[in-house]
């Protein structure tokens, strides 16, 4: 089957660096993309890669290895605020609109 | 408004009721997708419309009935829905296949 695999949780204390890790199984590949998404709210877009190598935003930056089936997550100077789940979601090459979504990270930012 | 609207944010609703959830997109895109989303679960692809038109039914009950009059609206038909229906729906448009933006979500509860 189709799958995306992701940590359930990730802890991590104000100011640090956290990488939060995708591995995915899919039948086609076109993209990888992270959204973030708070408590009560809607998720919203982070990042997308569709070649290898890192795209960097501001204080995020995502990975990709189509080679390994493997992508990242990385957030730098955690803030409060960075408190969410992060999705990765994989689309379907073959069907076009068709987008595959992990399970979801849960990210704690500690004081 | 802006962005991705959707109405009713909560509603609950008897097994034997017949409902619908409406999205609106004010942001010109073409394509609107339907998600369900569970606790701990993946978001799971539900329906998605291009320009109007279904490009996909990921094996959705037939007590879930989408309907796109164009290509700034989408609805979703409920009708005999089930206690394990209940969950978080969020509606997304994108243009062509590019990032998705989402709406709030109903949180849908069937007694």
């Amino acid at each position: 089957g189709q799958s995306l695999e992701q940590p359930s949780e990730v802890t991590a204390v104000e100011g640090a660096i956290v990488q939060i890790n995708c591995t995915y199984q899919t039948s086609g590949f076109y993209g990888l993309s992270w959204y973030q998404q708070h408590d009560g709210g809607a998720p919203t877009f982070l990042s997308y890669n569709a070649l290898d190598g890192l795209e960097e935003t501001g204080r995020f930056s995502s990975f990709l290895s189509r080679s390994d089936s493997y992508g990242y997550l990385l957030l730098q100077e955690l803030q409060m605020k960075d408190s969410a789940s992060y999705f990765c979601a994989v689309r379907d090459e073959g069907g076009g609109f068709k987008t595959i979504f992990g399970a979801g990270t849960r990210l704690f930012v500690k004081a | 408004e802006t962005g991705v609207t959707q109405t009713p944010r909560h509603l609950v609703m008897g097994m034997t009721n017949k409902k619908s959830l409406k999205c609106e997109q004010h942001l010109g895109h073409n394509a609107m997708y339907w998600y369900k989303q569970s606790a701990k679960k993946p978001l799971e692809l539900m329906f998605v419309y291009n320009f109007k038109e279904q490009t996909e039914n990921n094996s959705v009950p037939s007590r879930f009935s989408p309907e796109c009059p164009n290509s700034s609206h989408l609805f979703l038909h409920l009708h005999t829905l089930q206690p394990e229906d209940s969950a978080l729906y969020l509606c997304a448009s994108s243009q062509g296949d590019n990032e998705q933006f989402f709406g709030p979500g109903t949180r849908l509860t069937v007694l």
